[in-house]
């Protein structure tokens, strides 16, 4: 079974401009999270989408929106970006809700510039 | 609220050692506890899980974990180090509380280092 893949794996982008990173999960699963990762503050859980519904959000700022289409596929947007926005983004799938365990893509490196 | 502590940023052990990767977490409810390893350039490959049933958890690639909740620890653990552990190690711990939704929470991380 194919793992979880995200596209682009790398990006370059100018501060202002937006962007939007996409997550396909496991076949079959069904629950999507999204993870920033940054040297300076770790791993940080952006949020998580079940059944094309938001349903647990982190503390990033409005500027980071997301949503999940019908076959479970997922896309993070950001807005307006800033330099502090660098980061390898993560996406994680889990068969359901009541599944803990959350198995990851190989990220998007984002380097703005 | 929930968090996790790993002490010690930097492990470094000889090939054949045995490691140790501590982590600590705080939690008002039972929490579900996992390890993550991530190579460079790569995402997070989940090591082991714990989930309330057996302490001692057994994951890939010949590593285990004890679940100690009056020590609140769920350290990491392998007898004989290998030259291809070497990577960043991630504990994590997540909430599960009926009616609330949860997330998994990250510690900042072990760099294991492996030497000949």
């Amino acid at each position: 079974k194919a793992g979880v893949t995200q596209t682009p794996r790398y990006l370059i982008k100018t501060r202002g401009q937006q962007v939007t990173l996409s997550c396909s999960p496991i076949s079959g699963h069904r629950s999507v999270s999204w993870y920033q990762q940054t040297p300076g503050q770790g791993l940080q859980f952006l949020f998580e989408y079940f059944s094309e519904t938001q349903r647990n959000k982190g503390n990033f700022p409005g500027r980071f929106s997301g949503r999940q289409f019908s076959n479970s596929r997922s896309e993070m947007n950001v807005s307006t970006l800033e330099l502090g926005d660098s980061a390898l983004y993560l996406c994680a799938s889990s068969l359901n809700r009541a599944t803990y365990e959350q198995y990851f893509g190989p990220g998007t490196r984002l380097t703005v510039t | 609220a929930q968090s996790v502590t790993q002490l010690g940023s930097h492990v470094s052990v000889s090939e054949g050692a045995l490691v140790l990767l501590r982590c600590n977490y705080s939690s008002s409810v039972p929490p579900y506890l996992f390890w993550y390893v991530q190579y460079p350039n790569q995402g997070l490959q989940l090591l082991l899980k714990y989930t309330s049933a057996a302490t001692l958890v057994k994951g890939i690639n010949g590593f285990e974990a004890e679940f100690k909740k009056s020590e609140t620890s769920f350290h990491l653990t392998k007898p004989s180090a290998h030259m291809s552990d070497a990577a960043e190690y991630f504990c994590a711990v997540r909430l599960v509380m009926a009616g609330t939704a949860s997330k998994l929470t990250f510690g900042t991380g072990t760099r294991l280092q492996v030497t000949l």
